[in-house]
């Protein structure tokens, strides 16, 4: 999977608790994103960053905040996890604004 | 909001049969990719297509782009079974890719 992976790959939180999930890649791409896919939605942008400590909301920011301290992590931080941010949740990497994304393998959050 | 949607959203084909799915958009564009996504997995990269290109073809693929009619389509020919999968249509615009909703697809063997 191109050299990207997710951490955790599963994860079951309770309401009001702090949630962060890492995306790590190590194909030196300048841009990172975070996606969330839910049924009838396909995947929605959430924040995205174009480089070190460079980051942009994306269309469903509200309730994350991304962080982006060195070129190979990405992470992404629900504060105070709620219902409706239970999803999937998927990191991508490209090496330019306009080329392909590749994928991680997708982190499954659950917020009971 | 959602920039591609795929028409049929589902649809289910013959072993060697083709697979022709839509995709329509609103906004002009910079180029329109295709992702394939397997159950439970990440979305893998098929094809991108740029707003001045009218067709690629990719093995067994090919993609059409009409930016007058702000649509594209994808067609997979003699499908097997591990083409199974749902297909994402995605446009590049406003510095963003955007996902359309996704056309599932079974190929019955």
């Amino acid at each position: 999977d191109a050299g990207i992976t997710q951490s955790p790959r599963h994860k079951v939180t309770e309401t009001g608790t702090p949630v962060t999930l890492r995306c790590h890649q190590t194909e030196n791409h300048r841009y990172m994103y975070w996606y969330r896919q839910d049924p009838g939605h396909g995947l929605r942008l959430i924040h995205y960053s174009y480089g070190v400590k460079d980051t942009d909301k994306g269309e469903v920011s509200d309730g994350y905040s991304v962080s982006r301290s060195k070129t190979e992590d990405f992470l992404l931080t629900l504060e105070s996890a709620t219902s409706s941010q239970t999803s999937v949740y998927f990191c991508a990497i490209a090496s330019g604004s306009t080329d392909t994304q590749y994928f991680g393998p997708g982190t499954r959050l659950t917020v009971l | 909001s959602q920039q591609g949607e795929e028409d049929p959203q589902a649809l289910s084909i013959q072993e060697g049969e083709n697979a022709t799915m839509n995709c329509s958009y609103k906004t002009s564009i910079n180029n329109l990719q295709w992702y394939r996504q397997n159950s439970g997995r990440g979305l893998v990269h098929l094809i991108l297509i740029r707003s001045n290109e009218r067709e690629k073809h990719s093995g067994r693929l090919r993609v059409t782009l009409d930016t007058s009619k702000k649509s594209s389509s994808l067609l997979i020919t003699a499908s097997r079974a591990a083409d199974t999968a749902s297909y994402f249509c995605a446009t590049f615009g406003n510095n963003r890719l955007a996902f359309g909703k996704g056309n599932q697809v079974v190929v019955i063997p």
